[in-house]
């Protein structure tokens, strides 16, 4: 069936480099993306998003990438801070609803 | 400005018991989302308010799940009996919409984690 996913479940990055979490998503009617970052015993919080009708999407430090040609998303964190593991979802609506479908998420570990 | 409240953040109960959750969203928000959250996966929507009427319940087990809002603003969502199946973080968000009628994003409460024994 149609659904989010991510290519890799964990990702361990050393403090300061650059992370970059995937997301490869089926559904080519889809309208608008949503990052979240759970932390243990907390609900997801908003990252950043984005729109189909946009490619990029800069935040602090974060920036999202969307390629609709491929269904791909991307979170890129710059020099990234122990503050920053946690598991990252990524989240599609579908352009004939108001529902969320989120994909099964990605560990990030900041090593020191 | 104060997020989703949800209560309570833990509840541990036997099988076969009943249970509820409650959920106070964002001032404003008239759209409101129940999600289950089972452990190391993301969450599944299981029934989304507009105001207070229910628009979307396609994925509520309706036999011994419930929910209401009845003024458009708290929501209770409702298990009665409860399985061992239905341990999981359950999660309240709201959100508005945008001017075209377009979703914005969510916001999420800190959850609910049910363990049932």
């Amino acid at each position: 069936g149609e659904s989010v996913g991510l290519h890799l479940p964990t990702l361990s990055v050393q403090e300061g480099d650059n992370s970059i979490i995937n997301c490869a998503y089926s559904n080519s009617a889809s309208d608008y993306f949503i990052w979240y970052k759970q932390e243990s015993g907390k609900g997801p919080q908003f990252i950043i998003d984005i729109r189909s009708n946009m490619d990029k999407r800069q935040g602090q430090r974060v920036t999202v990438l969307l390629n609709k040609t491929v269904k791909h998303l991307s979170l890129q964190i710059a020099a990234t801070q122990p503050g920053d593991s946690a598991v990252y979802f990524c989240a599609e609506k579908r352009n004939y609803g108001q529902n969320f479908v989120f994909g099964p998420g990605t560990r990030l570990s900041v090593l020191p | 400005e104060a997020g989703v409240v949800q209560s309570p953040r833990y509840k541990i109960i036997e099988k076969k018991q009943p249970v509820a959750f409650w959920c106070n969203p964002i001032s404003g928000h008239n759209t409101l989302y129940w999600y289950r959250q089972n452990l190391g996966q993301g969450p599944e929507l299981l029934i989304r308010y507009e105001n207070e009427e229910a628009v979307d319940d396609s994925q509520l087990p309706k036999d011994r799940f419930s929910a209401e809002r009845l003024k458009g603003v708290d929501s209770t969502l409702k298990i009665q009996p409860a399985e061992l199946g239905d341990s999981a973080v359950y999660l309240c968000a709201s959100s508005t919409k945008g001017y075209a009628g377009e979703a914005n994003e969510q916001f999420f409460g800190p959850g609910t984690r049910l363990t049932v024994l």
